[in-house]
């Protein structure tokens, strides 16, 4: 039950776009589309954003969006805003029905 | 309105046990899957362990694995989390979540329990 690998920060200008990958493996991202992410800003709980790989949950902006290719799952923020700095984690279902969660990424407004 | 409510964290020494509860409102609790999911403050989230509606099916992730134990009061709407045997690197924010619907990602949390170990 090794976490998923993501990049530790991810940085772009309001506006712009900008994409968290998060790397799994056949045992669990490569096997279901059971991938979600979750929004946490500082001293607040977390919050999911997109679930089974692309859904998003009523009420998130359409500016998050998400895919899978293979083993690792993307999560793209369009139209990069100010309130988007926040840290994300990924999450997948994984083969011994367990989850596992990413080591999360630190997105930072510039 | 979901609501989850978490308490019993505490200092714990090495070695000790410690009950964490979660008190759940606002849903039909017997309905939905339960999670625990850890955070040492500024690290990651680390999922901890799962129960299903009746509590008879359960997972751990393994640095937990046969030191904790999940299970639940359908009636006092209520899960709890029974964790022994505990270290340091158990030190951590505990939060229950509710699992979605028949779906695979938790769509509610509280606001998170501290747990202490240390000596």
């Amino acid at each position: 039950q090794s976490a998923l690998t993501q990049a530790a920060s991810v940085s772009g200008s309001p506006g712009q776009s900008i994409t968290v990958s998060c790397t799994g493996t056949s045992s669990d991202v490569g096997r279901y589309d059971y991938v979600s992410w979750y929004q946490q800003h500082p001293g607040k709980v977390p919050k999911v954003i997109i679930y089974d790989v692309y859904k998003r949950p009523s009420g998130i902006s359409n500016r998050f969006s998400g895919s899978k290719s293979g083993n690792t799952a993307s999560l793209t923020i369009s139209g990069l805003q100010a309130e988007d700095e926040a840290d994300y984690y990924c999450s997948s279902f994984t083969i011994g029905s367990t989850y596992v969660f990413g080591t999360g990424t630190t997105v930072t407004v510039l | 309105e979901v609501q989850l409510v978490e308490s019993g964290g505490g200092l714990v020494q090495p070695g000790g046990s410690l009950r964490l509860s979660c008190a759940a409102s606002g849903f039909s609790f017997s309905s939905y899957w339960m999670h625990w999911v850890r955070q040492v403050p500024g690290k990651g989230l680390v999922w901890v362990s799962r129960l299903y509606t009746d509590g008879s099916r359960t997972s751990y992730a393994d640095s937990v694995e046969g030191r904790f134990t999940i299970s639940r009061d359908n009636a006092a709407n209520t899960v709890y989390l029974q964790m022994n045997s505990l270290r340091a690197d158990d030190t951590a924010v505990y939060y229950c979540g509710r699992g979605a619907r028949d779906d695979f990602y938790i769509d509610s949390w509280g606001q998170g329990t501290l747990v202490t170990v240390s000596s």
